[in-house]
């Protein structure tokens, strides 16, 4: 059975340190892995997906990469601001099934 | 219209009560998802359709739990007799993409059910 696993739980930093958010995952089979964000009391957000084909994707500021054969994708933030505060939720799509999500991280950014 | 809706946004049920969650999909969208968040956790799958068929209805946590898209569009997420561990936020997803595996997922701001 796919797990998903995000680590830290949680995260506090200052306004415009770059920061690392990590996802891992049981078995390599996957199709695709998505990034979500999601403010207190929203829905998610998608921020990037990425194919099992692909290394990494890019979106202003947001770095995504994944290494599928060590089951392992980062979630890099540069410049962080405080509108960046939110919980970041990892999920991968393991093949016929539906996405399986990670517990998420809750990042703060302090101004 | 231009993102996924539910409703009602919350929902306060007394133990034993029946509810019923709605969500309206983008248009033209042809998968649907229903997800369960507990408190602090992320979301756990609990059913999908494509189209108005239910193709994977594994993570419905018990026969009191019932899922249906008639028509292809809007979808209903019954409760019967409610629960306490019932309590959660139901998110709605859906997706351009008739496959569960390689489609973006747009998702709605969920209905929060809380149970008495």
């Amino acid at each position: 059975k796919q797990e998903v696993t995000q680590i830290p739980a949680a995260l506090s930093v200052p306004e415009g340190e770059n920061l690392v958010l990590n996802c891992s995952f049981t078995d390599s089979a996957i199709y695709n892995l998505q990034w979500f964000r999601q403010d207190p009391g929203k829905g998610l957000t998608s921020l990037l997906l990425i194919q099992s084909s692909q290394r990494e994707q890019t979106s202003g500021r947001l770095n995504a990469s994944l290494d599928k054969s060590s089951g392992r994708s980062t979630l890099y933030i540069a410049a962080s601001q405080p509108g960046d505060s939110a919980t970041y939720l990892c999920a991968v799509s393991p093949g016929n099934t539906p996405l399986v999500f990670g517990k998420g991280t809750r990042l703060s950014v302090i101004a | 219209g231009a993102g996924v809706s539910q409703s009602p946004r919350y929902k306060v049920a007394k133990r034993g009560q029946d509810v019923a969650l709605r969500c309206d999909p983008i248009s033209g969208h042809v998968s649907l998802f229903w997800y369960q968040q507990a408190l602090g956790q992320g979301p756990e799958f609990l059913t999908y359709f494509q189209n108005e068929a239910q193709l994977d209805k594994s993570g419905l946590p018990s026969d009191r739990f019932f899922a249906e898209r008639p028509e292809g569009s809007v979808s209903t997420l019954k409760i019967q007799r409610t629960q306490q561990e019932d309590s959660a936020v139901y998110l709605c997803a859906s997706s351009l993409v008739v496959t569960t595996n390689t489609g973006e997922l747009f998702f709605g701001e969920g209905s929060r059910l809380t149970v008495l």
